[in-house]
């Protein structure tokens, strides 16, 4: 079974860039979720859909963030502009249902670097 | 508030040693209590859960009890082998869908 699809893996771009990350999750799971995982600040959720609605965007960091989910396959995760202090791993997850019977499901990452 | 308090790490085991990573959390109602487990490169996986008091999470060896009276959540092997190696989260989760993570612990084993 396909698990969590995040890509790029890795990305390093300039400060004031745009940056653009994707996560396909599980087919049929019907809550997403965008983490950030930092050495200062452990893993932080960021935001979380359900059925391709944002739930809870209160651990987005600040209006540079943006995220969508045009459909039920994709979603993505905006910076723009970029800074320094974006540097991180960002994981998508999924679950079906949603719950603590329902666990998440995460990606690999993107490991994401701001010069 | 939610919250999860692990033990500081890095913890270096040799082969065979018995493995304890202590978890306290702090939560509003009744949590679930999860430890994941992030193998280096990789996302985290779900290595047992929790859902009420007195029940004990196992898989792959591991085993953790959720203790409502001292509000912990131990994690704990008999016998660590090389590829345990991995860090270790303790995560909370409420009625909602937000789970509140450890800061991790990072464990080594060495043949």
């Amino acid at each position: 079974d396909a698990g969590v699809i995040q890509s790029p893996r890795h990305e390093v771009t300039e400060m004031g860039q745009e940056v653009t990350l994707r996560c396909k999750p599980i087919s049929g799971h019907d809550y997403l979720f965008w983490y950030r995982q930092t050495m200062m600040r452990g893993l932080e959720l960021l935001i979380y859909f359900n059925n391709n609605v944002p739930i809870d965007d209160s651990g987005m960091p600040e209006d540079r963030f943006s995220a969508k989910m045009p459909n039920a396959s994709f979603s993505t995760l905006k910076i723009q502009p970029s800074e320094p202090r974006d540097s991180a791993v960002y994981f998508c997850a999924s679950s079906l249902r949603g719950g603590a019977e329902k666990p998440q499901h995460f990606g690999d990452g993107t490991r994401l670097s701001i010069l | 508030g939610n919250s999860v308090t692990q033990m500081e790490g890095p913890v270096t085991l040799s082969e065979e040693a018995f493995l304890t990573i202590n978890c306290t959390y702090t939560a509003t109602g009744y949590p679930s209590l999860f430890w994941y487990v992030q193998y280096p490169g990789e996302g985290l996986q779900l290595l047992l859960k929790a859902t009420k008091a007195d029940d004990k999470g196992s898989n792959k060896g591991f085993e953790a009890t959720y203790r409502k009276e001292t509000t912990s959540f131990h994690l704990e092997k008999g016998s660590v082998q090389v590829s345990d190696s991995a860090v270790y989260f303790c995560a909370l989760q409420t009625g909602a869908n937000n789970l509140f993570f450890g800061t991790g612990t990072r464990l080594t084993v060495i043949p």
